[in-house]
């Protein structure tokens, strides 16, 4: 079984739906992320938690919330979709390693969102 | 963050080393050098780091150099299954903001 799932792994859905993509991990890492990936391009950071009670924004968080229900999962929310929302979605942990400094990331499977 | 620049492609003969450049010429002292790897549409691989030696494990090679402003992702006997896209990050140490560039697509030629 992976360390990292993610939940759908493809989903198409039509513009204004509400759509909640989910992550768990077994790896017990605190650090947990979301990142979308477009065609062509680099991944880039929507939002990512140290733990339950600690939310960041990272670089594109804007028509996104985020929610985490507990150490080991993470769900990423588009309250309403919209066309240019249509992405490749990672979900990614990584832990904190003696002396202060992150361990790497481990990413899932990734979820493929079309947003029509 | 640093900022990291790397070339769009560059191909390599099957067996033969693969020289992956990344400049960051704005890296601080405290800025460690990380290398993901993405094959396909899979999630993103971790390769190896280093803040300011030279850096081997099994699957490669990371050479900084001196100055630190610019480094150098070595697979000694290249693949087609090293085929990917390769990305460069620079990390402040004991933070966890990555943040990924656009990384340069290798690809491994029969």
């Amino acid at each position: 079984d992976a360390d990292v799932t993610q939940t759908p792994r493809n989903r198409i859905t039509k513009t204004g739906k509400r759509i909640m993509l989910e992550c768990s991990q077994t790896k017990g890492h605190d650090r947990m992320y979301w990142y979308r990936q477009d065609p062509g391009l680099g991944l880039r950071l929507i939002y990512y938690s140290f733990d339950v009670k600690d939310i960041n924004k990272g670089e594109i968080s804007d028509g996104y919330s985020v929610s985490r229900q507990a150490q080991a999962k993470f769900s990423l929310s588009l309250e309403s979709a919209i066309p240019n929302q249509t992405a490749l979605y990672f979900c990614a942990t990584s832990d904190l390693r003696p002396g202060g400094n992150t361990g790497e990331l481990f990413f899932g499977e990734g979820s493929r969102l079309t947003v029509l | 963050d640093a900022k990291t620049t790397q070339p769009p492609s560059m191909d390599c003969a099957e067996g033969r080393a693969a020289n992956l450049p990344c400049n960051h010429s704005t890296i601080s002292g405290n800025e460690y050098v990380y290398w993901y790897r993405q094959i396909h549409s899979q999630g993103p691989q971790y390769i190896i780091h280093g803040l300011k030696n030279n850096e081997t494990n099994e699957m490669a090679s990371l050479i900084i150099t001196e100055d630190r402003k610019s480094s150098t992702l070595i697979l000694p006997h290249a693949t087609l299954r090293d085929t990917a896209v390769y990305y460069c990050i620079v990390i402040v140490a004991g933070t966890y903001k990555y943040i990924f560039g656009t990384g340069t697509r290798l690809k491994v030629l029969a």
